[in-house]
């Protein structure tokens, strides 16, 4: 059982690159989460799809734009990286429904020069 | 003000002891309360959940709530080496979405 998968693992961009952060459930869970975390501000929320077919901004939307593909798959593109997009991303999964914590992938650390 | 705030620590305890890790929250109509242990250079992992005022214990850890006061912790009693990681409070509010506090960092001393 995989659980939530992510890839890649690391990456570095030059700023202005553009890149996908891939992140597929097999949990069959409604609800995915994009998530970055940078010392001292602890995870926050860049976008989430709450089922298939949907997806809204969370906290911190600027510069990111996600596609939920299908019920197992949700992505995070970069169009035009900058360096202040350092830091570790984090995709998760959750059943809907309020008493349901998520499960976390391995995480993405992407440093943009 | 943040939504969710915890001491950044770092909290060290002698191995064996009880480490008390607490959190508090400002959303009012805040549900479901969960923590989340991070080790360093890895993912969350959720080891507790709570919905409800007072306490629910799982082995070695214990979630209190106080829902009036805003107020929630996790005891870690008999506490080991393996147990240094930094604690993350994640609440699910009006929003219901997780926001999670900044995290405290746990050191056990051998």
């Amino acid at each position: 059982n995989a659980g939530v998968t992510q890839t890649p693992k690391f990456q570095v961009l030059k700023t202005g690159q553009s890149m996908t952060l891939q992140c597929a459930q097999d949990m069959n869970h409604n609800s995915m989460y994009w998530y970055r975390q940078d010392p001292g501000m602890g995870l926050r929320l860049i976008y989430y799809s709450a089922s298939e077919g949907t997806t809204d901004k969370g906290e911190v939307p600027n510069g990111y734009n996600v596609s939920r593909l299908n019920k197992r798959e949700f992505s995070l593109r970069l169009e035009s990286a900058a360096p202040s997009q350092t830091s570790v991303y984090f995709c998760a999964s959750s059943e809907a429904g309020t008493s349901y914590g998520y499960t976390f992938g391995s995480g993405t650390r992407l440093t943009v020069v | 003000q943040k939504e969710v705030e915890q001491n950044s620590g770092p909290l060290s305890v002698p191995e064996g002891a009880i480490a008390s890790l607490n959190c508090t929250y400002s959303d009012r109509v805040s549900q479901s309360f969960f923590w989340y242990r991070q080790y360093s250079g890895k993912s969350p992992e959720l080891i507790m959940s709570i919905y409800s005022n007072g306490d629910k214990e799982d082995g070695r850890f214990t979630a209190q709530l106080n829902k009036a006061s805003q107020y929630v912790s996790l005891l870690i009693r008999d506490s080991q080496p393996s147990d240094s990681a930094t604690y993350l409070c994640a609440v699910k509010g009006s929003a219901r979405q997780l926001t999670f506090g900044s995290g405290t960092q746990l050191t056990v001393l051998p």
